[in-house]
Order: C-alpha cells, then structure tokens, then sequence
C-alpha cells in the first residue's frame, strides 16, 4: 500500500507567476485536504475536496484553486504568485465523506519559494 | 471560529525523562482535538485524537494526552522520551460539525538530548 505522495518536491518561482503542485492519494482514499504551512507556523487549512467536488475552503483567496481527478488524485493551482506563498504545502488523504473524525494522512509536501 | 495555543515553542529535556507539551484551545462549540507530530522533512503523522468518551487518550509511541473540558486543554505527556522523539509536535482541533478542516497550533519542538 503505498502512502501520499506529492511532487513536485521543491520549486521556485518569481513573483507574478502560477504554480501547480500534484498530490496521489492512499489508495482507496477517495477524500484530500489541502494546507499551508508557512515557516515556523503550524498547517493552514485552503481546501478540501471529495469525490471531484469542492469540500470546504479556508480563508484563501480565489488565486488558489484545486481540481480532484477520478483517481482521486489531486491538484493545487496557484495563480499571481506573491512573495508570501512561500510554504510548504502539504496534501493529505483520507477515506470517507472528509468528517475530520477520519484520520487524515499527510504527504511530505512541496517546498514553494517565490522571489 | 476556534483556535489553538501551543505555549512552548521549544522543549529541551534530556533522554528517558518525562515530558509534557501544552496545548490550550477556544471554541464556542463542541470540538475534536488532535496531536501530530512532523520529523524533517517529512509530512505529518497522527500520534492521538479525542472525538469522545475517556478523556484520557493514549496514542502511539507510548504518548498520551487528557482532555480537560473546563480549562480547554489537551495537553501530550510521554513518561519516557527517547531521541527518536525528537521532532516538531502540532496540537490541531476542529468542530464536530460543519466546516471539515483542522486549526493547527504553532507547533513545539522536542529536542531529546543524551
């Protein structure tokens, strides 16, 4: 059974442009969560997705959005690139209709940084 | 909205001593609580989480962490530490209902010295 993973693992852009970072579920996870950990700070939340259809959004602007494939895999769009997307953002995976009661499995992440 | 306090950024103790990582929370409403822990440059793992019933929730790698209702606190104890421990620990919450996301605190770094 292979775990989350995420690519890719490190990537630098310039400010202004768009990024996109890839996520592939735990098989048979049908559920993935998005976050934003910004250097020191814990996870934030940006979305969830379930079955194809957005889940729930955190405080973000509307410059980042996801897409969920059949596969469940998943995608992080991330338009007009600021200086303060700089982050790790982490994917996370889970089976069922996303209730955070369902343990959330995390992948290693994608170390963004904009100049 | 909710919100999660951890009140130690770092923690030093020395291997085989106990330790106890703080994590406060405020909700208006019923919450679920959770600790994760994230070693170097990997993603975060699950150590524990309260839904309901006992308060006294024991996860794994022989931590434990009680659920204390009137002063909003969770906080994760381990009797033994090791080096393997050390890492950054993260106290989350979320509702019990509606928005499905985690509240992440700031995180507190064990470090486990010999």
């Amino acid at each position: 059974e292979t775990g989350v993973t995420q690519s890719p693992t490190h990537l630098i852009k310039t400010r202004g442009q768009q990024v996109t970072l890839r996520c592939s579920s735990q098989s048979g996870h049908n559920t993935v969560s998005w976050y934003q950990q910004a250097l020191g700070q814990g996870p934030q939340f940006i979305f969830q997705y379930y079955r194809e259809e957005e889940n729930g959004r955190g405080n973000f602007p509307p410059r980042f959005s996801g897409l969920q494939f059949p596969n469940y895999s998943s995608e992080l769009n991330v338009n007009a690139l600021e200086l303060d997307d700089s982050a790790l953002y982490l994917c996370a995976s889970s089976l069922g209709s996303g209730g955070v009661q369902e343990t959330q499995y995390f992948g290693p992440g994608t170390r963004l940084l904009v100049l | 909205a909710q919100s999660v306090t951890q009140l130690d950024s770092q923690v030093p103790v020395f291997e085989e001593a106990p330790v106890e990582l703080r994590c406060n929370y405020s909700s208006s409403v019923s919450v679920y609580l959770f600790w994760y822990v994230q070693y170097p440059n990997q993603g975060l793992q699950l150590l524990l989480k309260y839904l309901s019933g006992s308060t006294l929730v024991k996860g794994i790698n022989g931590f434990e962490a009680e659920f204390n209702k009137s002063q909003t606190s969770f906080h994760l104890r381990k009797p033994s530490v090791h080096i393997s421990d050390t890492a950054e620990y993260f106290c989350a919450v979320s509702r019990d209902t509606g928005r499905r996301a985690l509240t992440f605190g700031s995180g507190t770094r064990l470090q486990v010295q010999p």
